[in-house]
């Protein structure tokens, strides 16, 4: 079975760009999250999409948004790039079904930089 | 304050000798799971084993185990016979509110391991 995937693996843009990731889940799963993992941390939450609907938002401004498609895929887009931009997304599905256990499962992530 | 410490930042392992990773963790919700995943210098995030906050038993997944002290806030993840491929960063995270909307896991700064031959 696939695991989640994610387009493109790498992107160079500059400042004051837009960028658009996108990421497919595991068939079967109706969840998508975003993180955004700068280089020597941990990843960070932005965004979760469960049936199309926006479920969570982490603590980034407005320029990042993000929507989820009938067939569960999902893109981020990010506005007006700045060099703090500059990270690796990533991209987890899940059945977020409500069950105790509902394991996220990342996709191989987008590198990211803004020159 | 860090929802997630992780107070090791790097660490070596012999080959075939086991490692602990220490992971403590801050929360006032009595609902709540804690995850580790693996993190190859690829950069995909693996699930390596989950342990839910009713859970009366440590959780394991084959050469994994969670060393769970609730009342201590502590979830240490124990890796038995290190391999080679067992080189790369760890992560603990956590979620709180288990029956609550959304999903967002809170991760730690991660352990990285360098398995020596």
């Amino acid at each position: 079975d696939a695991g989640v995937t994610q387009s493109p693996t790498h992107l160079i843009k500059t400042r004051g760009q837009q960028v658009t990731l996108r990421c497919s889940p595991i068939s079967g799963h109706k969840s998508v999250s975003w993180y955004q993992q700068v280089l020597g941390q941990g990843p960070q939450f932005i965004f979760q999409y469960y049936e199309k609907e926006e479920r969570g938002r982490g603590n980034f401004p407005d320029r990042f948004s993000a929507r989820q498609f009938p067939n569960y895929s999902s893109e981020l887009n990010v506005n007006a790039l700045l060099l703090g931009d500059s990270a690796l997304y990533l991209c987890a599905s899940s059945t977020h079904s409500g069950r105790a256990i509902d394991t996220q499962y990342f996709g191989p992530g987008t590198r990211l930089t803004v020159l | 304050a860090q929802k997630i410490t992780q107070t090791q930042p790097g660490m070596f392992v012999q080959e075939k000798e086991a490692v602990t990773l220490d992971c403590t963790y801050d929360t006032s919700d009595p609902s709540y799971g804690l995850f580790w995943y693996k993190q190859p210098s690829s950069g995909e995030m693996i699930f390596l084993i989950y342990q839910g906050s009713y859970d009366q038993q440590n959780a394991t997944e084959g050469r994994y185990s969670l060393n769970f002290q609730k009342a201590r806030k502590s979830a240490n993840l124990v890796i038995s016979a290190s391999q080679l491929g067992d080189s790369a960063m760890y992560f603990c995270a956590m979620r709180e509110g288990v029956k609550a909307a959304g999903n967002k896991l809170t991760f730690g700064g991660g352990t990285r391991v360098l398995v020596k031959p």
